[in-house]
């Protein structure tokens, strides 16, 4: 138990279909992020919210689009994924943006599969 | 190219043999972490190194960061089962924009 929740953790969803995977994190942070860790392929960094904004967005295509209405909840919005989106996503988060001297803690994932 | 390159990929061991996990890189890191994954979770952070030689010991890990902060190592002693997982090198460059950027991985599976 990290602190960092995420659901759901299993998802399959058509191509057509429109979900949203939702993260929170019960330790008081103000640094979420969303990251993408596909088989054989490093940990990628998606998108970045410090403080409830969005300071980063990693050429992320438009079919996923982050919400985070606080800064304890981050949410990503998934619609008309490719099969090539499944993946598992990891939710982190840390005390501040800053990465020195800081930790991330990690979520569990979810599971992502797009038939 | 790959930032973080790790090495090896995958390694198979039986229980009380030693190993060392390697992570490369080209570029000046401002500090380097090491994080264990296990199936069905996400990574949990093992350690944070932030000068070069700098070397610290969990348990039976020990990590060191080289002298040029270009690269890094993770040796287990006595290796058992618990340590099975996925190790994962990440830094953040210096003049990297403060990100962290994760290595390739190596999955390691320790057997009875």
């Amino acid at each position: 138990e990290t602190g960092v929740t995420q659901t759901p953790r299993h998802l399959v969803m058509g191509m057509t279909n429109k979900k949203s995977l939702k993260c929170e994190q019960h330790l008081g942070h103000n640094a979420m992020y969303w990251y993408k860790q596909s088989a054989k392929k490093p940990l990628e960094l998606m998108f970045v919210y410090n403080f409830k904004e969005q300071t980063e967005n990693n050429s992320v295509p438009s079919r996923f689009s982050p919400e985070c209405p606080n800064s304890s909840h981050l949410f990503l919005h998934l619609h008309t994924l490719q099969p090539e989106d499944s993946a598992l996503y990891l939710c982190a988060s840390s005390q501040t943006r800053a990465l020195s001297g800081n930790t991330i803690y990690f979520g569990e994932g979810s599971w992502l599969t797009v038939v | 190219t790959q930032l973080l390159e790790q090495s090896p990929q995958f390694l198979s061991i039986q229980e009380g043999e030693n190993l060392t996990v390697y992570c490369n890189s080209s570029s000046v890191f401002s500090s380097l972490q090491w994080y264990r994954q296990e199936p069905g979770e996400g990574p949990v952070l093992l350690v944070t190194v932030v000068t070069g030689g700098e070397v610290k010991k969990l348990k039976r890990l020990t990590f060191q960061f080289g002298d040029a902060r270009k690269d890094s190592s993770l040796h287990i002693t006595a290796a058992q089962p618990g340590d099975t997982g996925l190790y994962l090198c990440a830094g953040v460059p210096t003049g990297g924009g403060n990100k962290l950027t994760f290595g390739t991985g190596t999955q390691l599976k320790v057997e009875l």
